[in-house]
């Protein structure tokens, strides 16, 4: 059975520094990796995701991951935050042998951006 | 956008009452998701459908049943609901196919009195 944990559930930091939201997963097999983000009372929207080939994926707002098979690890990186990246954030992941129809995700990491 | 409605979006019920709450997708994707969303808990898997009439139960199901009579709308139901159903609940579809990448509602809160 998959799991993901991610290490920190609340992260502040300052507009315009650098910040890192950790998320590590368990599996048996090979994996598909998805980071979601929830803004405040709104439902969740994909991120960004790893499926195959490169393993540096990057969103349209600046913010990127890398999966790290060694390490079980997809941390997402942002190298300057904006007060509008202020959200809840979501890693997931799924088996990518068998057909699974699931995704297990993490209890989620707060990003408060401080002006 | 990937067409979910959820209705209601808020809803206050009291304990040991009915409630249904409704997921309507107007793509036609396969599989369709309900979870709960608590604070320090993430996303829990309550049930899903992988076709109409083709349910199977997630973590955290038990007081909870579902039915997908049409592809469109998946229905989640708290046949009698308690304080601990407090919550919100998001739908998700599957628009990925293998890669299971899931798309969701803007989710219904309920608040069991």
């Amino acid at each position: 059975a998959q799991s993901v944990t991610q290490l920190d559930s609340q992260v502040p930091v300052f507009e315009e520094a650098p910040v890192e939201l950790r998320c590590n997963y368990s599996s048996s097999v090979s994996v598909y990796l998805f980071w979601y983000v929830q803004y405040p009372n709104q439902g969740l929207q994909l991120l960004l995701k790893y499926l195959s080939g490169s393993t540096l994926v990057e969103s349209i707002n600046g913010f990127e991951a890398e999966f790290n098979k060694s390490q079980t690890s997809f941390h997402l990186r942002k190298p300057s935050v904006h007060i509008s990246d202020t959200a809840e954030y979501f890693c997931a992941v799924s088996e990518a042998q068998g057909g699974s129809e699931k995704l297990v995700f993490g209890k989620g990491t707060k990003l408060t951006v401080n002006p | 956008d990937a067409g979910i409605t959820q209705s209601p979006r808020h809803k206050v019920t009291e304990t040991g009452t009915p409630v249904t709450l409704r997921c309507h997708q107007t793509e036609n994707h396969r599989y369709m998701y309900w979870y709960r969303q608590d604070p320090g808990h993430g996303l829990r898997l309550i049930h899903y459908s992988y076709g109409v009439k083709d349910t199977d139960k997630g973590e955290v199901s038990d007081g909870y049943s579902v039915s997908r009579s049409k592809t469109e709308d998946f229905l989640l139901t708290l046949e009698s609901a308690t304080s601990s159903q407090t919550s919100v609940y998001f739908c998700a579809i599957n628009a990925g196919g293998a890669y299971n990448e899931q798309f969701f509602g803007p989710g219904t809160r309920l608040t069991v009195l």
